[in-house]
């Protein structure tokens, strides 16, 4: 099977702008979910979607969102985008939930200037 | 917010020898995960221990928990330079499908 995919691998942006991230989860999959890593503040969890529906979100600004698609590829997008937001995003996926393991993509590393 | 930190931030030992992470967290937890992650690469799923297991192996890793201290222990024995990365505990919590990683711990592993 193919492993989780992530697409752009990098990205560069300048402030205010906005940009969409994408992930495809591994097949049969229907559990994506998104982080945040950065050296200051580590692995952050951003949100959870399950069959096309938002399970779990984590403390981020309403710039962050996201959606998934009937077929389980899910993208995240972040308006409004300031400096602090660069960071490497991981996209990971599984076929239902945490247990027994995540599967992390590559990640988009996201540059803002 | 970060359930889980990790002791020490960087460990540094030759190959041969044993590495032992320690990952302690704030709440009860259903499972306790660890994973590695190579230099700024995804992470890689290593090993699951249950909230009512104390112990746990999978070939070179040996993990403990104990919840009463809401702590838990990876030991890689006999370190290769290939398991030079970053190893992060993970924790849930309660009735949700979280996944909350602690801050990681630096492994570098000398040939």
């Amino acid at each position: 099977k193919a492993g989780v995919t992530q697409t752009p691998r990098y990205l560069i942006k300048t402030r205010g702008q906005q940009v969409t991230l994408s992930c495809s989860p591994i097949s049969g999959h229907r559990s994506v979910s998104w982080y945040q890593q950065t050296p200051g503040q580590g692995l952050q969890f951003l949100f959870e979607y399950f069959s096309e529906t938002q399970r779990n979100k984590g403390n981020f600004p309403g710039r962050f969102s996201g959606r998934q698609f009937s077929n389980s590829r899910s993208e995240m997008n972040v308006s409004t985008l300031e400096l602090g937001d660069s960071a490497l995003y991981l996209c990971a996926s599984s076929l239902a939930g945490i247990f027994p393991g995540l599967f992390f993509g590559p990640g988009t590393r996201l540059t803002v200037l | 917010s970060q359930q889980g930190e990790e002791d020490p931030q960087a460990l540094s030992i030759q190959e041969g020898e044993n590495a032992t992470m320690n990952c302690s967290y704030k709440t009860s937890i259903n499972n306790l995960q660890w994973y590695r992650q190579n230099s700024g690469r995804g992470l890689v799923h290593l090993i699951l221990i249950r909230s009512n297991e104390r112990e746990k192996h999978s070939g070179r890793l040996r993990v403990t928990l104990d919840t009463s201290k809401k702590s838990s222990s990876l030991l890689i024995t006999a370190s290769r330079a290939a398991d030079t990365a970053s190893y992060f505990c993970a924790t849930d919590a309660r009735n949700t499908d979280k996944l909350i990683f602690g801050t990681g711990t630096r492994l570098q592993v000398f040939p």
